[in-house]
């Protein structure tokens, strides 16, 4: 079955930057298009970032634009959230989710807290 | 960027009673592919979310068929006909019609 699994997470200072990875697997990677949404301590979700396939096509939510960067690498079914210029406003759970319908399948999460 | 608006903000519900959440986006959500990209998502406490409806009333796979989704353009609905226990958590619409994609506020359902 599908399964999603991130990794990176922790705690990181403002301004400094940190990258996340997410790991497919139970489905053909390389065939669907790949979401990052996230989840503040105690509020909604958010959605980041998307991907397509074939990492052509990548759109972010204006929170994030110009700071994150959505990759993949389909040969290592792996998708990556890069994460520059953290502030306290980034500190939450990151989820990466697969593609269609929708979004999917989640993984379980990974914690970033942004802290001096 | 579209917005969405869910309503209420949240529920109490009798086990066995039906319950329902509007969700309204502040523009059309047909895309030029003939679908409205309007989804449907649980988060039990302390799970991720889970997917229950795509293309506003599509069920996904594994998912009781006491959930519905209905609507058009810019209103939509999740019902669910008979509301049981494991139903608890907050339930979100998002859309994935426009970029940016968007989550509408959520809204918690508990049991009575």
């Amino acid at each position: 079955q599908v399964q999603l699994v991130e990794s990176g997470g922790g705690v990181v200072q403002p301004g400094r930057s940190l990258r996340l990875s997410c790991i497919g697997s139970g489905f053909t990677f390389s065939g669907f298009g790949m979401h990052w949404a996230r989840q503040a301590p105690g509020k909604g979700l958010e959605w980041v970032a998307v991907i397509s396939h074939d990492g052509a096509i990548k759109y972010y939510a204006d929170s994030v634009r110009g700071r994150f960067t959505v990759s993949r690498e389909n040969s290592w079914n792996t998708v990556y959230l890069q994460m520059n210029s953290l502030t306290f406003e980034d500190t939450a759970t990151y989820y990466c989710a697969k593609d269609l319908p929708a979004l999917a399948n989640w993984g379980q999460g990974t914690l970033v807290i942004v802290s001096s | 960027d579209t917005v969405m608006t869910q309503t209420p903000l949240s529920l109490s519900v009798t086990p066995g009673q039906p319950a329902s959440i509007s969700c309204k986006s502040s523009q059309s959500l047909l895309y030029s592919d003939g679908k409205t990209h309007l989804s449907w998502y649980l988060q039990k406490p302390g799970q991720s979310p889970q997917l229950l409806i795509y293309e506003v009333s599509k069920r996904f796979s594994g998912v009781p068929d006491r959930f519905s989704g209905s609507g058009s353009g810019t209103d939509f609905t999740l019902k669910i006909s008979r509301v049981e226990a494991e139903d608890v958590g907050v339930y979100y619409c998002m859309q994935t019609t426009q970029p940016p994609h968007t989550f509408g506020g959520g809204t918690k359902v508990e049991i009575k």
